[in-house]
């Protein structure tokens, strides 16, 4: 298996510039998670996902991020207007729960974004 | 408010030696605490711990947990410049349905 699959690996953007981060997590996992990881901060769950379906958005840091995961093997990560506080990595990463306690969480290598 | 905290920050080691990491936490409806190795890109699995006193070890890295006092710590003996990284730890709640909570991890150099 790839495992997760994430693009672009870097992006450099301006401030205000729409910036969408895709993900494809392994096959057959049914959790899809969203990070990001600053120094200062670490790493921050974003929005995570059970059968395409969005369950906890609470570390959305504002309403310019939006996820949506339209099927299984697909999601992206929308930013906009994208301000130079958004620089940070962010990660993908998929799990796969089999009615027991989580599964462990395979991450992608991350795209590093970086907004000027 | 749930929190995992990890100490040191920042540990720099000669090869040989032994660390011991710590990660302590304040969760409600604790679950499982999981161990991570994030080396210069995505983290990389290590252990998942839900008993209390069962240790899990994988070569020279080893884990245990405390759920009577609320921490867990990673040991890793004969250290190699091969595992300087960023070691992080992540508890999963009950009521908190499948998310991780990860602390800001240890940054971990081995020197030659």
């Amino acid at each position: 298996d790839a495992g997760v699959i994430q693009s672009p690996r870097h992006e450099v953007t301006e401030m205000g510039q729409e910036v969408t981060l895709r993900c494809k997590p392994i096959s057959g996992h049914d959790y899809l998670f969203w990070y990001r990881q600053t120094m200062m901060r670490g790493l921050e769950l974003l929005i995570y996902f059970n059968n395409n379906v969005p369950i906890d958005d609470s570390g959305m840091p504002e309403d310019r991020f939006s996820a949506k995961m339209p099927n299984a093997s697909f999601s992206t990560l929308k930013i906009q207007p994208s301000e130079p506080r958004d620089s940070a990595v962010y990660f993908c990463a998929s799990s796969f729960r089999d009615r027991g306690p989580v599964d462990t969480q395979y991450f992608g290598p991350g795209t590093r974004l970086t907004v000027l | 408010e749930d929190k995992v905290v990890q100490s040191p920050l920042s540990l720099v080691v000669h090869e040989g030696d032994t660390v011991t990491l710590n990660c302590s936490y304040e969760v409600t409806n604790f679950r499982s605490l999981l161990w991570y190795k994030q080396e210069k890109k995505a983290p990389t699995f290590l252990f998942m711990l839900t008993s209390s006193g069962i240790e899990k070890k994988s070569g020279r890295l080893s884990s245990i947990l405390d759920k009577k006092e609320l921490f867990s710590i990673l040991n890793i003996t004969a250290t190699q410049t091969g595992d300087s990284a960023i070691y992080l730890c992540a508890v999963e709640m009950r009521s908190s349905g499948d998310k991780l909570t990860f602390g800001t991890g240890t940054r971990l150099a081995v020197r030659p």
